[in-house]
């Protein structure tokens, strides 16, 4: 009974290169949420999709940043072009399908990258 | 626009007493309100969640306390151990707003033996 899978744990770029982060979501669940942790912050929303849609992309910054969910596989988190501001933590959580009662969203271990 | 805030950066306790860890919020959309533990190079762990329609849930030594007037809640930690030291983070998610969590800075709690 695997939990929330992120991959990889630790990613180094240089700058104007591109970032990407995978993530899959605990069985059966469906909704994935991804979120990112600048240092001595708490954690921010970035994106919620759901099966090939995205819902809210509300917290994402304008450009260089962007989210999929495929039919298959695991989510994507793409950062192009990155640059320093862009070293933080990124947190993905899933959710299940919603059954009317309020949905916990678990939380996987984080990819952190760091950009030279 | 810091929607949901944890005004102690910092909390030390002796085992075997209470942690009290507050959580203030600002946004009266907010319905639904989670409290995590998270350690280093870690993701947050959940640990107890609350609708607003309750003002109290305990899940073994673990009690969140909802007082909405005041927009304010609260994790009680009883008895505390040294395992518990981590930082808490408090969320806060309105359904009318996609669930998404908003969460407060942390609370580093240090549970000394």
């Amino acid at each position: 009974n695997a939990g929330v899978m992120q991959n990889p744990r630790h990613l180094v770029r240089r700058r104007g290169q591109e970032a990407r982060l995978r993530c899959s979501p605990m069985k059966g669940h469906s909704h994935v949420y991804w979120y990112r942790q600048l240092p001595e912050e708490g954690l921010k929303f970035m994106v919620y999709l759901q099966k090939e849609n995205i819902i809210d992309e509300s917290g994402m910054p304008k450009e260089r940043f962007s989210a999929e969910f495929p039919k298959e596989g695991p989510s994507i988190l793409r950062i192009q072009q990155v640059v320093r501001g862009d070293s933080a933590a990124y947190f993905c959580a899933s959710s299940p399908p919603s059954s009317g009662v309020r949905d916990t969203q678990y939380f996987g271990p984080g990819t952190r990258l760091t950009v030279l | 626009d810091q929607q949901v805030k944890q005004n102690s950066p910092s909390l030390s306790v002796q085992e075997g007493r209470i942690s009290i860890l507050n959580c203030d919020y600002t946004n009266s959309m907010f319905d639904y309100f989670l409290w995590y533990k998270k350690y280093p190079a870690e993701g947050p762990t959940f640990l107890i969640s609350i609708s607003s329609i309750k003002d109290k849930n305990e899940d073994g030594r673990f009690t969140v306390f909802l007082n909405k007037s005041a927009k304010h809640l609260s994790l009680h930690i009883v008895p505390s151990q040294p395992g518990d030291s981590a930082v808490y983070f408090c969320a806060a998610s309105a359904r009318s707003n996609t669930g998404k969590l908003i969460f407060g800075q942390g609370t580093t709690l240090q549970v000394k033996p």
